[in-house]
């Protein structure tokens, strides 16, 4: 079972560079997840995503857009990195269980901005 | 003050030692995880509960909701069970299926 799958897991970009983050998650879940994590802070929610077609802002949007291509795919773009933005970035999409959210993390990105 | 608070935020322990990991939070929650991250790997989720108790080998993971206070204990640690750990709710009355996190619990447990 793939899960959800998180690409690149490292990448180092100099400072006004853009990539795309991607992710894909295998188990037909409408709501996807980007989430960053600092030292010392708990995970942060970049942009949410509650069903395809729609997305909408968390905690920390500022420096990046989304874009919620099909119910699969969940991608997060930084179009212009700067060195605030070194972090570990994480995907996750979640399904109601229950009553309650189960939730499903990806490996996670590894960013650095130099 | 975080919704989601965890403590301790650094623990060491000996193999063998009995360990409690504490999470307390402040909003009205439908559930509490608690999550696994070994170092530079991705994040795995231990529990959900909603009351009560679960095992799962040597974890335990309890709550008290009146309390508002969750803990998760680990018996028999081993080098192994070294990682963050890691709380979070899932708060009643959002829109969303979102989680709030807690700052984690990093665990090192020594031979």
């Amino acid at each position: 079972n793939a899960g959800v799958t998180q690409t690149p897991k490292f990448q180092v970009l100099k400072t006004g560079q853009s990539m795309t983050l991607q992710c894909a998650q295998d188990m037909n879940h409408n709501s996807m997840y980007w989430y960053r994590q600092d030292p010392g802070m708990g995970l942060r929610l970049i942009y949410y995503s509650a069903s395809e077609g729609t997305t909408d802002k968390g905690e920390v949007p500022n420096g990046y857009n989304v874009s919620r291509l099909n119910k699969r795919e969940f991608s997060l773009r930084l179009e212009s990195a700067a060195p605030s933005q070194t972090s570990v970035y994480f995907c996750a999409s979640s399904t109601r269980t229950g009553g309650y959210t189960e939730a499903f993390f990806g490996q996670g990105t590894r960013l650095t901005v130099v | 003050k975080n919704e989601v608070e965890q403590s301790p935020q650094n623990l060491t322990a000996q193999e063998g030692e009995f360990i409690t990991i504490n999470c307390s939070y402040s909003v009205g929650i439908s559930a509490l995880h608690w999550l696994q991250q070994h170092p530079g790997g991705g994040i795995v989720s231990l529990f959900m509960l909603s009351s009560g108790k679960k095992k799962h080998g040597r974890l335990i993971a309890t709550i008290n909701i009146q309390e508002k206070h969750s803990s998760l204990h680990i018996t028999a640690s081993h080098p192994r069970d070294s990682a963050v750990y890691i709380c979070a709710v899932s708060q009643t009355g959002g829109a969303t299926n979102k989680l709030i996190f807690g700052t984690g619990t990093l665990l090192a447990v020594q031979p």
